[in-house]
């Protein structure tokens, strides 16, 4: 089974402060991505990768930066927390244009 | 931009009920769709998929759905739900364009409710 994690599940952190969310995939998958998840909104798309030190931008990539260094970990940076980036993040994993594995996301509120 | 709409926001039904969830996309070439199901305090999981072939097609815990293409649908069922299908459900589209590296636009999902 593709093994989707992330590195906390819940983070409080306060505005201003710079944020690093990790995802670890295990199963050699070329492409990454990373969503936030909001009641009313569905899932968005902030940045996705399709190769290591690869990055494009999705649909809400303001305030967000990523890195991809390694195959198997994708990294998104919040540069400076602000209140309106409280959010589930969700990271998710996929080979080839098939099926996105979703890791179990991390919930984040900034204050 | 592509879109995919999700019709109902909230479902509220009782246990052997029969469940039809909505899903609307807009783009009009090849797609993948997908439906994916959030269980309370749980990870995104897949439920079922369409690539190619049979519109109709079956996934997990006894869902279907039904992929029309005239009408760019992709509609999910189960002919009788249980309290343990209590979940978010969220349809997704892939666009399968040349530049669309299998990014999937997601709908704003459906609360469904399963009472006793």
């Amino acid at each position: 089974d593709v093994k989707v994690t992330q590195s906390s599940r819940y983070l409080v952190k306060r505005t201003g402060e710079k944020v690093f969310l990790e995802c670890v995939q295990d199963m050699d998958h070329e492409n990454m991505f990373w969503y936030r998840q909001d009641p009313g909104l569905g899932l968005r798309l902030i940045y996705f990768s399709y190769d290591v030190k690869m990055k494009e931008k999705g649909d809400i990539p303001e305030g967000y930066s990523v890195s991809r260094e390694k195959k198997e970990r994708f990294s998104l940076i919040l540069e400076s927390a602000s209140t309106n980036q409280t959010s589930m993040y969700l990271c998710a994993s996929m080979k080839g244009r098939e099926t996105q594995y979703f890791g179990p996301g991390t919930r984040l509120l900034v204050l | 931009a592509q879109s995919v709409s999700q019709h109902n926001h909230h479902v509220i039904l009782s246990e052997a009920a029969s469940l039809e969830l909505g899903c609307n996309y807009s783009y009009g070439g090849t797609v993948n769709l997908f439906w994916y199901v959030q269980y309370p305090g749980q990870h995104l999981q897949l439920l079922l998929k369409y690539f190619s072939g049979d519109p109709l097609v079956k996934g997990i815990k006894g869902f279907e759905a039904e992929f029309i293409k005239s009408k760019f649908s992709f509609n999910l069922r189960k002919p009788s739900v249980q309290w343990s299908d209590t979940a978010e459900y969220f349809c997704a589209v892939n666009a399968m364009t040349t530049d669309s590296w299998g990014k999937l636009q997601f709908g704003a999902g459906t609360q469904v409710v399963v009472t006793p």
